[in-house]
């Protein structure tokens, strides 16, 4: 158990619909990352959230935005929902602002999203 | 563009056998190379490199980079089929994230 806890575990919607993916970080990590994981793509970088703030983004789409709350959870909304968005969602931790030559990120067991 | 890549992409080995998983990058402003074990669950960290030439060992997995060539082998040997898995590859880019490769899909049957 790597401590950062994500939900839901399985989702299912349709195209077009708009879904909030949940995490909480490891207690005591400021950074949050999120990553998604396709069969073709494999894990990709989304975007990185600091102690509330964005701090670095990677290839998000328009459609796709994030925010990290004051008690460090941090949300991944996805609307418009298209069947390419069919992934597993990762979300990782860390007490680092910036990856530190070790770059360990803790991660949580994902949520697998299937749009039908 | 930055691109880490792996090979094979799979493998199915038997109990017992020795395999070698390829890691090579192009990745700007490199920091670290790290090795991940993904079983249908979360990744779950192996190793960290960042000098060349030094190996890095836990067990009957063992990793080495060569930062000349731009490349990094994870090597495991006598395998069980406890190590079944996605073996994914990482690299560290100026401390803003990690760059992933699609990972080597491990099989070992008994």
């Amino acid at each position: 158990d790597s401590g950062v806890t994500q939900t839901p575990k399985h989702l299912i919607t349709a195209t077009g619909q708009r879904v909030t993916l949940r995490c909480s970080p490891r207690s005591g990590d400021l950074s949050v990352y999120w990553y998604q994981q396709s069969l073709d793509q494999g894990l990709q970088f989304l975007i990185q959230y600091y102690n509330g703030e964005e701090r670095a983004k990677g290839n998000i789409l328009e459609r796709f935005s994030a925010q990290q709350f004051p008690d460090l959870h941090s949300e991944l909304n996805l609307s418009s929902l298209e069947l390419g968005d069919s992934a597993l969602y990762f979300c990782a931790s860390s007490v680092y602002l910036r990856l530190p030559n070790t770059g360990e990120l803790f991660f949580g067991e994902g949520s697998r999203l299937t749009v039908l | 563009e930055d691109k880490v890549v792996q090979s094979p992409l799979s493998l199915v080995v038997h109990e017992g056998d020795t395999v070698t998983l390829n890691c090579s990058y192009e990745v700007t402003n490199f920091r670290s190379l790290l090795w991940y074990k993904q079983e249908k669950k979360a990744p779950t960290f192996l190793f960290m490199l960042t000098s060349s030439g030094i190996e890095k060992k836990s067990g009957r997995l063992s990793s080495i980079l060569d930062k000349k060539e731009l490349f990094s082998i994870l090597n495991i040997t006598a395998t069980q089929t406890g190590d079944s898995a996605v073996y994914l590859c990482a690299v560290n880019q100026a401390g803003t994230a990690l760059i992933f490769g699609k990972g080597t899909t491990l099989s070992v049957s008994s």
